[in-house]
């Protein structure tokens, strides 16, 4: 069974950082890509970051580039998204999926597997 | 990137009835469009990928159809469960991904 579970979540300061994990079950990362999806409080879905089954390839939002770096341990089977200069607008539940492609180089991919999400809130 | 809208952001009905959604793409992106489906406090679900292909175990209530620039999803007869709202997504290029602003269903 294909499972998710992301951790990291909590209350930061604007300016600070935080590292979100994502672990996953029942497939091996590098076999798939996988990405993080945001969702702001009451808002819609936001793509963040991506990387693809190789691990040679990431990709991230215009929002979030140069702030955040999305990486992998391949033993842990881990994805984590290291976030730096967090603002009060990247307040939001942090979900990571499972994308069914293995390097987004064929349109029509899509995420199959979701994790519950982890709350990030960026306030002083 | 392509821009995803959706309309109508929210709609009511009841159990029983039929409901359409759509989404319109800024630009032509075949049929690589995805379904979402989230329950309130819920992760997202994928419902349906390539503008048409039911996922399996999704009930075949849902249907989807449309190519190019403009694309439904039908819910032929709503039930308790499918008052949530629900996302496009177009995967017609690499990352960055694009999901549109979403249609909340309501119970009438």
């Amino acid at each position: 069974e294909v499972q998710l579970l992301e951790s990291g979540g909590g209350l930061v300061q604007p300016g600070g950082s935080l590292r979100l994990s994502c672990a996953a079950s029942g497939f091996t990362l590098s076999t798939y890509a996988t990405s993080w999806v945001r969702q702001a409080p009451g808002k819609g879905l936001e793509w963040v970051s991506g990387i693809s089954g190789s691990g040679d390839s990431t990709y991230y939002a215009d929002s979030v580039k140069g702030r955040f770096t999305l990486s992998r341990d391949n033993s842990k089977n881990t994805l984590y998204l290291q976030m730096h200069s967090l603002r009060a607008e990247d307040t939001a539940v942090y979900y990571c999926a499972k994308d069914h492609t293995y390097n987004y180089a064929t349109s029509g991919y899509y995420s199959d597997y979701w994790g519950q999400g982890t709350l990030v809130t960026v306030s002083s | 990137d392509i821009q995803m809208t959706q309309s109508p952001s929210s709609l009511s009905a009841s159990v029983g009835d039929r409901v359409t959604m759509t989404c319109r793409a800024s630009q032509s992106i075949s049929t690589y469009l995805n379904w979402y489906q989230q329950r309130p406090g819920k992760a997202p679900e994928l419902l349906i990928y390539a503008a048409s292909s039911l996922r399996s175990g999704v009930p075949s209530r849902f249907s989807g159809s449309g190519s190019g620039t403009d694309f439904t999803l039908t819910i032929s007869s709503l039930q308790p469960e499918d008052f949530a709202t629900y996302y496009c997504q177009q995967t017609y290029t690499a990352p960055p991904i694009t999901f549109g602003q979403g249609t909340r269903l309501d119970i009438k």
